[in-house]
Parts: C-alpha cells; sequence; structure tokens
C-alpha cells in the first residue's frame, strides 16, 4: 500500500510570506499531482510532474518533483489571502492506477 | 475547457434506500474513477473504470457499490442500501494519458451525499 505523508499538516503565516510545503512517499510514482481544495468543492489541479528532478512553476507556485519520484515540494512565494485552501498531493504507480491521496496541507493566509 | 461535471450537487436519503450518483467525465477521456471524502477526513479511492470495466477498487468498494457506463458519455455510482457512514462527498474523476505515459486527473465539482 502507497502511503503519502504530508507536512506540515497546518500552516499560518502572513500575507506576503513564502512557504513549502512537502509531500513524501517510500514508493516511487510515474506521476504526482498537485490539487487545491477549498470546503465543499472537489479538489482542482495545479500541475502534474512526471519526471524526475522536474520543476514547474505556476505564477508563485514552484512545484518539484524529487529525483527519485518518491517525494514532492511545493513552495508559494508572497502568499496572498487567496492561496488559502487544502493542498493536496496525489501519486499513481502507474497509468490507470488509482490515485493515492495524501492528508493535505491546510494553510491559512492572514491579510 | 473540459470539466467534469457532476449530478446531483446534494443528496439526502433515509438508511437502507438505494442512490445513484451521476457524473460526465471529459469527453476524450479513458479511465474514470470514483472517490469519496468524509468530512474532515482524506480523499479515498473508491474504483477505476476502463474499457467498461472495473480494473482496480479498494475495500471500501464491497458489494453494495457498482459502477456503470450506460450510454458513453454517463459514468454512475450505485449504492444499493445506504448506511449512515456512507454519508461523505463523492468525487467523480477522469484521466487522459500525457505524453510517456504519465496520466493527469481532472476531478468534478462532488456530490454531497447525507444518509438519515
Amino acid at each position: 500500500t502507497q502511503l503519502l505523508e504530508q507536512s506540515p499538516q497546518f500552516l499560518s503565516i502572513q500575507e506576503g510570506e513564502n512557504l513549502t510545503v512537502y509531500c513524501n512517499s517510500s514508493s516511487v510514482f510515474s506521476s504526482l499531482q498537485w490539487y487545491r481544495q477549498e470546503p465543499g468543492e472537489g479538489p482542482v489541479l495545479l500541475v502534474t510532474v512526471v519526471t524526475g528532478g522536474e520543476v514547474k512553476k505556476l505564477k508563485r507556485l514552484t512545484f518539484q518533483f524529487g529525483d527519485a519520484r518518491k517525494d514532492s515540494s511545493l513552495h508559494i512565494t508572497a502568499a496572498q489571502p487567496g492561496d488559502t485552501g487544502l493542498y493536496l498531493c496525489a501519486g499513481a504507480i502507474a497509468y490507470g492506477q488509482n490515485f493515492v491521496f495524501g492528508p493535505g496541507t491546510r494553510l491559512s493566509v492572514l491579510p | 475547457e473540459p470539466e467534469v461535471t457532476q449530478t446531483p450537487s446534494h443528496q439526502v436519503t433515509q438508511m437502507g434506500q438505494e442512490v445513484i450518483l451521476r457524473c460526465v467525465p471529459i469527453s476524450n477521456h479513458l479511465y474514470f474513477y470514483w472517490y469519496r471524502q468524509i468530512l474532515g477526513q482524506k480523499v479515498e479511492f473508491l474504483v477505476s473504470f476502463y474499457n467498461n470495466e472495473i480494473s482496480e477498487k479498494s475495500e471500501i468498494f464491497d458489494d453494495q457499490f457498482s459502477v456503470e457506463r450506460p450510454d458513453g458519455s454517463n459514468f454512475t455510482l450505485k449504492i444499493r442500501s445506504t448506511k449512515l457512514e456512507d454519508s461523505a462527498m463523492y468525487f467523480c474523476a477522469s484521466s487522459s494519458r500525457l505524453a510517456g505515459g504519465a496520466e493527469t486527473q481532472y476531478f468534478g465539482p462532488g456530490t454531497r451525499l447525507l444518509v438519515l
């Protein structure tokens, strides 16, 4: 059973600060996705990473996939209140295999 | 931009009743999934579906659950006899293959099921 862990579980920061959240596993993933989920809504895909060492940027968000494809990080620069939400990582071992979700990091950005 | 849609958005039912949750995946996607999320807990995989059959299912997906793709566009999850613990947000997802064989998965907005 693949287990994805995310840290920290909760994070509360001031607007303008930088932050990094982590997603770790002992399993190797063929692809890993980051989502943001608002209360009462479905997860919204932010990015998919597939290559070990890959770095993707999405405006102020930088995603990195570990060289061994077992871990990933999400870095947010100059956080804004609109970044508040639950950040989930999910990995699949192979195409067609179900995605396993981590428990999420709940981010709160205070104005 | 294409998206996964789900109906209804909310469903309230009595314990023991049957419910059918409906999803329309993105049209050129080949894999379809159901997940659930109990309030305050993490997203849990239920079942994946490919080529008109179940490709993988979790321990949660017992005999009271079934899935169907009745008409080539809809993808349904049926719960035959609902229990209180089935109360959750149910998400449908569909995926396409990226170059190199990896996969990207898109979620619907969810159906909130409340079993009384």
